[in-house]
């Protein structure tokens, strides 16, 4: 079954402790995307992968980071998360853009 | 830039009653238009996708769109609702799939 999962699904930290949220695909899809999604402002883009080892940032890249080192993973780094980075965060995978289930995030 | 509007942030429908979502888009060229539904705690799915051609896109689940160049819409419309549409429904434009700015989202009550 194609699909794109996320771990984890809920997640609450505390600020500055350093988090990653995974990302996999398993459609060999060259393309990934990061998007938050926050009420009132629909979705927006944070970082994108075109390949592996090819990332580039979206509308609102600062504070996170990103690594594409083999096609199926696109992992989503938040080296030291505040609290503004509290959102829902969607993968997405493909052009036509197969999106990920979703991984809460409170940062308190 | 581009953007994106969804003028309307809630809609109610009637179930049987046909239903009309707008979106409207600034854009220099002809965009690439997408419309996605995410029904609560899930991610969006795919509806329907405009790239060229043909200027009524059928979709999924009796969905259609129609791109208006000429008044930079892309309207989505169903022409009977069922009571499992109610979703919340977000337009995307962009130069690529790849870069993509989406709607703030339009959410669709159903009643019976």
């Amino acid at each position: 079954e194609a699909q794109v999962t996320q771990n984890p699904r809920y997640l609450i930290t505390v600020t500055g402790k350093k988090l990653t949220v995974t990302c996999s695909q398993n459609m060999n899809h060259e393309y990934m995307s990061w998007y938050r999604q926050d009420p009132g402002l629909g979705l927006r883009q944070i970082y994108y992968s075109m390949n592996v080892e090819v990332t580039d940032k979206g509308d609102v890249p600062e504070g996170y980071k990103v690594s594409r080192k083999e096609k199926r993973n696109f992992p989503l780094i938040l080296e030291s998360p505040s609290p503004n980075q509290t959102s829902l965060y969607f993968c997405a995978s493909g052009y036509e853009q197969f999106f990920g289930p979703g991984t809460r995030l409170t940062v308190l | 830039a581009q953007s994106v509007t969804q003028p309307d942030i809630h809609i109610t429908v009637s179930e049987g009653a046909s239903l009309e979502l707008r979106c409207n888009y600034s854009y220099g060229a002809t965009p690439y238009l997408f419309w996605y539904v995410q029904s609560p705690g899930q991610g969006l799915q795919l509806l329907l996708k405009y790239f060229s051609g043909d200027t009524l896109v059928q979709g999924i689940k009796g969905f259609e769109a129609e791109f208006k160049r000429s008044q930079s819409s892309f309207n989505l419309r169903k022409p009977s609702v069922h009571w499992s549409d109610a979703a919340e429904y977000f337009c995307a434009v962009g130069p690529a799939a790849s870069k993509l700015t989406f709607g703030t989202g339009t959410r669709l009550q159903v009643t019976l």
